[in-house]
């Protein structure tokens, strides 16, 4: 089973705008983190943000804010006041403990932003 | 400048070929990974050394195989590669396990199988 669900493969925003890229995660153990990366087209994953499960407040990075509905199992990544520079292929990542007792991010599909001048 | 370095940056490679992807990071990280991206597919996650000790191989074939002489430097070799493994390599490294602080990818190897 998916363990992490980007459901938008592209999203188009206009530049100083706010995106919000969704995701949803599957996990049965209440301890576990979500990160956000961003890949430019030079492939080097960048990470942007951290979000421990009980993190009782959304974390914030900047201009990133990750939008956490522990409830729903949903992580979403806002991006206020877009700019050009962040054009890019965003992944979502969930590290959860395997069966082995150690912890390894799985991430999910991308979505890719474009921002419009 | 990113904390990891992977060289070669591109390779192209015949099926019988033997060549090696590198990694290096001086950051001080006790944790290096292998991912494989390919078009169309979640990243997968190949190996996990920490510690200089493989803790995780997740059901790679054998045409690749992992070296870890140190806690910086990190080795995919390659041999008889299939076309189907083209795809971009990265290498990631992080402090320990459980590190919140996320983990440190490089710019990655663009591999072409012919």
């Amino acid at each position: 089973a998916q363990k992490i669900t980007q459901t938008q493969p592209g999203m188009f925003v206009q530049e100083k705008e706010a995106v919000t890229l969704d995701c949803t995660y599957d996990t049965s153990d209440p301890s576990y983190g979500l990160f956000w990366y961003k890949q430019p087209s030079s492939g080097e994953m960048i990470f942007l943000i951290y979000q421990g499960s009980y993190d009782q407040q959304n974390a914030t990075e900047g201009r990133y804010s990750l939008n956490f509905q522990k409830a729903r199992k949903s992580a979403n990544l806002v991006i206020s006041a877009s700019q050009l520079g962040d054009s890019a292929m965003y992944f979502c990542a969930m590290r959860d403990p395997t069966s082995g007792g150690s912890y390894i991010p799985t991430f999910g599909r991308g979505t890719s932003l474009i921002v419009h001048p | 400048e990113t904390g990891v370095t992977q060289t070669p940056r591109h390779l192209v490679m015949g099926m019988t070929n033997k060549k090696s992807l590198k990694c290096e990071q001086h950051l001080g990280h006790n944790a290096m990974y292998w991912y494989k991206q390919s078009a169309k597919k979640p990243l997968e996650l190949m190996f996990v050394y920490n510690f200089k000790e493989q803790t995780e191989n997740n059901s790679v074939p054998s045409r690749f195989s992992p070296e870890c002489p140190n806690s910086s430097h990190l080795f995919l070799h390659l041999h008889t590669l299939q076309p189907e493994d083209s795809a971009l390599y990265l290498c990631a490294s992080s402090q320990g396990w459980q590190s919140q602080y996320g983990y440190t990818f490089g710019s990655g190897t663009r591999l072409t199988v012919v």
